[in-house]
């Protein structure tokens, strides 16, 4: 299976500021229709996972667009222009070239 | 609005049984491909089903292989989980996922089947 590693696990950030975060693959996610399938998804606490952005940098509808996708091949990362209160939870990447699909371990964003 | 809505989660005693169903709305179901996905408490997410819009391919994860069926009915917009066989490392939140396994594009909220004597 590929394995999806993120990184930071834990993200303290303060209002306003960015975040990122890094997710890389174990292997390359170009699928042979040229696409890459990288998802990311948001769960607050208490709630289901919601996709905010998926093929890379493609926002979900309603996403806010201080929310940014990047990446390519084994190497992704995840923005948030200005971190806001409504952005605290834990955020997953998702790999869906290869079967079966996996997600990252998590990375837990909250307030300072 | 996309609902969906998982039921059928329940305490049950290794080795029993249950079926887990996700009631759909504000799309029309046949014409959509469906996902099962698990998060033990406090853990991550884990992809263990797929189900095609006719539920003529359907795949597995390895971890249920052989004690998991997904089925649906497309006539009452449902989607079916039958799990077998439990062990206390099934206990979790169950997601049912609208869309192909490369996208999960909508969640339910999940029903939890806890396993334990």
């Amino acid at each position: 299976d590929v394995v999806m590693t993120q990184s930071p696990l834990s993200l303290p950030v303060t209002l306003g500021q960015p975040a990122s975060i890094s997710c890389r693959s174990s292997q390359s996610l170009v699928y042979s229709d040229g696409n890459t399938y990288l998802n990311w998804f948001q769960q607050r606490p208490g709630h289901s996972p919601r996709r905010l952005i998926y093929r890379v940098s493609t926002r979900d509808s309603g996403v806010p667009d201080r929310f940014s996708g990047s990446g390519s091949g084994t190497d992704f990362t995840l923005r948030i222009s200005r971190v806001e209160a409504e952005d605290v939870g834990i955020y997953y990447c998702m790999q869906g070239t290869h079967w079966p699909p996996t997600f990252g371990q998590g990375t837990k964003v909250e307030i300072k | 609005e996309v609902q969906l809505v998982e039921s059928g989660g329940a305490l049950v005693q290794p080795g029993g049984s249950l079926t887990l169903s996700c009631a759909v709305s504000g799309f029309t179901f046949s014409n959509f491909e469906m996902n099962w996905v698990r998060q033990a408490p406090g853990k991550g997410l884990e992809w263990i089903s797929y189900i095609s819009s006719r539920g003529d391919s359907i795949l597995y994860a390895d971890s249920v292989k052989g004690r998991f069926t997904v089925s649906r009915d497309n006539a009452k917009s449902s989607l079916y989980l039958q799990v077998n066989s439990l062990r206390a490392e099934d206990t979790s939140l169950y997601y049912c996922a609208r869309g192909g396994f490369r996208y999960l594009e909508y969640w339910g909220q999940g029903t939890l089947v806890t396993v334990s004597s």
